[in-house]
């Protein structure tokens, strides 16, 4: 079974600066997809950025992109010139990309992100 | 285009009474999944379903829940004799097709069972 590992609880960053949100994974499929979602206090889930595992150039969408390593299992989040806005909860999540399976997500406990002025 | 609809927003149940929850999905989506998400976790995969047809329920306990997606309507998640571990935030999905196609979630349901 796949599993999704985020193993930093909560992070704060200074406004305007950039900070990394780890996420590992574990599974024995070569074809997959990979997403971060942001859940901010309203409780919405909001794609931020997906990645299909087999492409190797790393996804960017503005100031959030991506570093996916493969063959370490790991997809960690970047965000870049950090603002006010962007405290909120993220998930890293997997999907199989399999015909046999659903669609399902399979997420990780999140990491709380904290923006200071 | 509205997004997903969920409701209520929040609901408040004795132990022992029956939750209904409501999730209309996107204009033109055909498939509904439902999570859970409980106090400081990420959200855990309950079950999928198109119209009519539950496709994997792999994630919904053995007992006292059931989901639907009729032809016509919202999709449901059925609570029977709640108890305080269904307390929970619990979040539709949905998406136009099978494979490829991001999941657009709703704004949840909080169930709080007293």
């Amino acid at each position: 079974a796949q599993t999704v590992t985020q193993s930093q609880p909560e992070m704060s960053v200074q406004e305007a600066e950039t900070v990394t949100l780890s996420c590992t994974y574990d599974t024995s499929e070569s074809d997959y997809y990979l997403f971060w979602y942001k859940q901010p206090p309203s409780r919405q889930m909001i794609l931020v950025i997906r990645q299909e595992a087999y492409k190797q150039q790393n996804a960017t969408e503005n100031r959030f992109s991506v570093n996916f390593q493969k063959a370490a299992k790991s997809f960690s989040l970047k965000i870049s010139d950090s603002q006010l806005g962007d405290a909120a909860m993220y998930f890293c999540a997997y999907r199989s990309a399999l015909s046999t399976n659903t669609d399902k997500l399979i997420f990780g406990t999140g990491t709380r992100l904290q923006v200071f002025p | 285009n509205a997004g997903v609809m969920q409701n209520p927003r929040h609901l408040v149940r004795r132990r022992g009474q029956e939750a209904r929850l409501r999730c209309s999905p996107m204009k033109g989506h055909s498939h509904v999944y439902w999570y859970r998400q409980l106090p400081e976790e990420g959200l855990k995969f309950m079950v999928y379903l198109q119209k009519e047809n539950i496709i994997d329920e792999s994630g919904m306990p053995k007992e006292r829940f059931s989901a639907e997606f009729p032809k016509e309507g919202p999709s449901i998640l059925r609570i029977q004799q709640v108890v305080r571990g269904d307390s929970a935030a619990y979040f539709c999905a949905s998406s136009p097709s099978f494979r490829d196609s991001p999941l657009h979630f709703g704004n949840g349901t909080r169930l709080t069972v007293t």
